[in-house]
């Protein structure tokens, strides 16, 4: 079975500072993805991965960076918190980008809160 | 945008079939449709894909209309581990676009 495992399930950080959640999958897949999650607004993408060291915007890149030094693994990183990036965030990944059959398999997600 | 409309939320009483609608008018005839779903607290899963012809697995069958303008998700019996957030995507969209999804109550 695919796994994507996410640094932490719960995360309490104050405003201001660098936050750093880490994403590992053990499939070798090529692409990976950051989403975030609010009620009421469904999965948002953040930033995507294709290939190491290649990254592109997704819908809400604001705020927010990324980085894919191994394949296996995808940071996303909060450069200055603050408290409306507190959310649930969603990694995921898949083997095939750009096709109609893809599938994203997600981790369990972390639960951000910036105080 | 996601393409796709769902309800908001459908009910279900427990072992009895659910049937879980999608339009997606716009799907182009080559574009597959996805269904996930996201059980409280966990990241989505993917449950099944079709292009034209019916599909099953261990999860859930696909009904997909002939003018493939809309598609149906089955649960043949629904149980309270069911209960979840599910999502009909239009493959068209790469990454995966999540919409808002239906949140199907399972009642005991």
């Amino acid at each position: 079975d695919v796994k994507v495992t996410q640094s932490s399930r719960y995360l309490v950080k104050r405003t201001g500072e660098k936050v750093f959640l880490e994403c590992v999958q053990d499939m070798d897949h090529e692409n990976m993805f950051w989403y975030r999650q609010d009620p009421g607004l469904g999965l948002r993408l953040i930033y995507f991965s294709y290939d190491v060291k290649m990254k592109e915007k997704g819908d809400i890149p604001e705020g927010y960076s990324v980085s894919r030094e191994k394949k296996e693994r995808f940071s996303l990183i909060l450069e200055s918190a603050s408290t409306n990036q507190t959310s649930m965030y969603l990694c995921a990944s898949s083997p095939t980008l750009f096709s109609s059959t893809d599938t994203q398999y997600f981790g369990p997600g972390t639960r951000l809160t910036v105080l | 945008d996601a393409k796709t409309t769902q309800p908001n939320s459908m009910e279900s009483n427990e072992e009895e079939p659910v049937h879980l609608p999608c339009n997606h008018s716009t799907i182009s005839g080559t574009d597959y449709i996805h269904w996930y779903r996201q059980l409280p607290s966990q990241g989505p899963e993917y449950v099944i894909h079709g292009l034209t012809s019916n599909v099953n697995n261990r999860m859930a069958s696909l009904a997909i209309a002939e003018d493939r303008k809309s598609s149906t998700l089955i649960l043949h019996r629904a149980t309270l581990r069911d209960a979840a957030v599910y999502y009909c995507i239009d493959g068209g969209n790469t990454p995966l676009v999540f919409g808002k999804g239906t949140r199907l109550s399972v009642i005991a």
